[in-house]
């Protein structure tokens, strides 16, 4: 399965919401998917599984959905520790990365 | 709250091996799996495979079949990433995470290590 995110790069204010998308060339079975935000020197931090599920101490302005081969993160009233990049997962039996959406303050 | 601890930066010559040691703080990793991932300069995470180190049990991604090898030591608290014939492609950050799902079930990949610099020169 390989994932494909758009936009590359997403231009917005804080206090906006951002709509980050990840699109599977198959079924993602399960919901098998998760997001993970990595900010520069430091490692990725899971985010959301499952498609939906908050991992522990994620804020709830952090929003995951999405079923089959069409996912979306959703992040509302961005602060500025939000501006990072974001990288959708599919965990089945060969796990794969999107490429990445970096998410720039405007 | 587990934690993963790598090793040090490492710089090598192509050709050259490198070993890479991550460490679970406080604990073992019980049946859990243990994954790589590692990342080259400016680009996006990739997946190397996995290990379940109470068994020993490894899958590798296609790509890197026989050029990488993912032990564990005896006591379950550390799991080392060999890769061999290093290039300088091979330079990149890589990363250990747990996978939470019991004897290698499908599972996002949390927490990571803070990952080790490998630095290839020729």
């Amino acid at each position: 399965i390989a994932l494909t995110q758009s936009p590359g790069t997403l231009s917005s204010f804080p206090g906006e919401s951002a709509t980050l998308s990840c699109r599977a060339t198959q079924s993602v079975s399960n919901n098998y998917l998760a997001w993970y935000q990595q900010k520069p020197g430091q490692a990725p931090r899971l985010l959301i599984y499952g498609a939906s599920s908050r991992a522990t101490g994620i804020p709830d302005r952090f929003r995951g959905s999405g079923s089959g081969t069409d996912f979306t993160l959703t992040i509302s009233r961005l602060q500025p520790e939000d501006f990072a990049v974001y990288y959708c997962q599919h965990y089945g039996s060969a796990p794969d990365f999107g490429q990445g959406t970096r998410l720039e303050i405007k | 709250q587990a934690q993963l601890v790598q090793s040090g930066a490492e710089v090598k010559k192509a050709g050259s091996s490198v070993k890479v040691s991550c460490k679970a703080s406080g604990g073992t990793f019980t049946t859990y799996a243990v994954t790589w991932v590692r990342q080259a300069p400016g680009q996006g995470l990739e997946w190397m495979g996995e290990i379940i180190p109470v068994n020993g049990v490894t899958n590798y991604a296609q790509k890197f079949l026989g050029r990488v090898t993912f032990t564990a030591d005896e006591s379950l608290t550390t799991v080392y990433l060999d890769v061999h014939s290093l290039r300088s492609d091979d330079t990149a950050v890589y990363y250990c995470a747990r996978v939470p799902g019991n004897w290698g079930a499908p599972a996002w990949f949390d927490p990571w290590g803070q990952g080790t610099q490998v630095t290839v020169s020729s």
